[in-house]
């Protein structure tokens, strides 16, 4: 079957580093895409992943080892307003989106 | 209109009605998907179409149409609502299948 595994929560300090992780299993491999949904709001693209390594965009890098079905987004210098859920999804065979359900990161002061 | 956009933003149904959920954008992009969001469930695909003219099932079809006559629209009819209907409807696009989605403000609907 096709599974898309993330922490259900975290908790992280303003000012601070966090890294949330991704694990995938899925039937076929065509990119690791991550999105950001802030509560009660439509899901907004972060990043996209089809080969190895670190991809960086301002404050947010998201990284990919396919021979280990892992990814994970890390994001610096946390902000209040990074308060949200944060979405893995993996194209599969199809190129339809595989969804994992999503981390909450909670970000305090 | 600029980007995607669904309507309604809300509704409360009673079950057994039908129900249709809009969703219009305007970036001219080939691909459009459905989805349904439940508390503690990542999306999951309920129809999409690659391109105007055809349609295709995703994981949780059962119980959903859709129709693709133009590029813009791609409406979501529930024939006969249940309340296991009950979620957050999100309409995205793409240019194609194989780039990042932009997804519609969503619907919250609720089967009574």
């Amino acid at each position: 079957g096709q599974n898309i595994d993330q922490p259900t929560e975290m908790t992280a300090t303003e000012g601070a580093i966090v890294q949330i992780n991704c694990t995938y299993q899925t039937s076929g491999f065509n990119g690791l895409f991550w999105y950001q949904q802030h509560a009660g709001e439509a899901p907004t693209f972060l990043s996209y992943n089809v080969l190895d390594g670190l991809e960086e965009k301002g404050r947010f890098s998201s990284f990919l080892s396919r021979s280990k079905g892992y990814s994970y987004l890390l994001l610096k210098e946390l902000q209040m307003k990074d308060s949200a859920s944060y979405l893995c999804a993996v194209g599969d065979s199809n190129y339809q989106l595989i969804w994992g359900a999503g981390t909450k990161l909670i970000i305090k002061p | 209109i600029a980007g995607i956009t669904q309507a309604p933003t809300s509704q409360i149904l009673a079950a057994g009605r039908r129900m249709t959920l809009r969703c219009t954008q305007d970036m001219r992009h080939n691909a459009m998907y459905w989805y349904r969001q439940d508390l503690g469930l990542g999306l999951r695909l309920i129809h999409y179409s690659n391109t105007a003219g055809t349609t295709g099932k995703g994981e949780v079809p059962d119980g959903y149409s859709v129709s693709r006559a133009n590029t813009d629209d791609f409406p979501l009819t529930l024939a006969s609502a249940v309340p296991s209907q009950t979620s957050v409807y999100f309409c995205a696009s793409s240019t194609d299948g194989h780039n990042e989605q932009f997804f519609g403000p969503g619907t919250r609907l609720t089967v009574l």
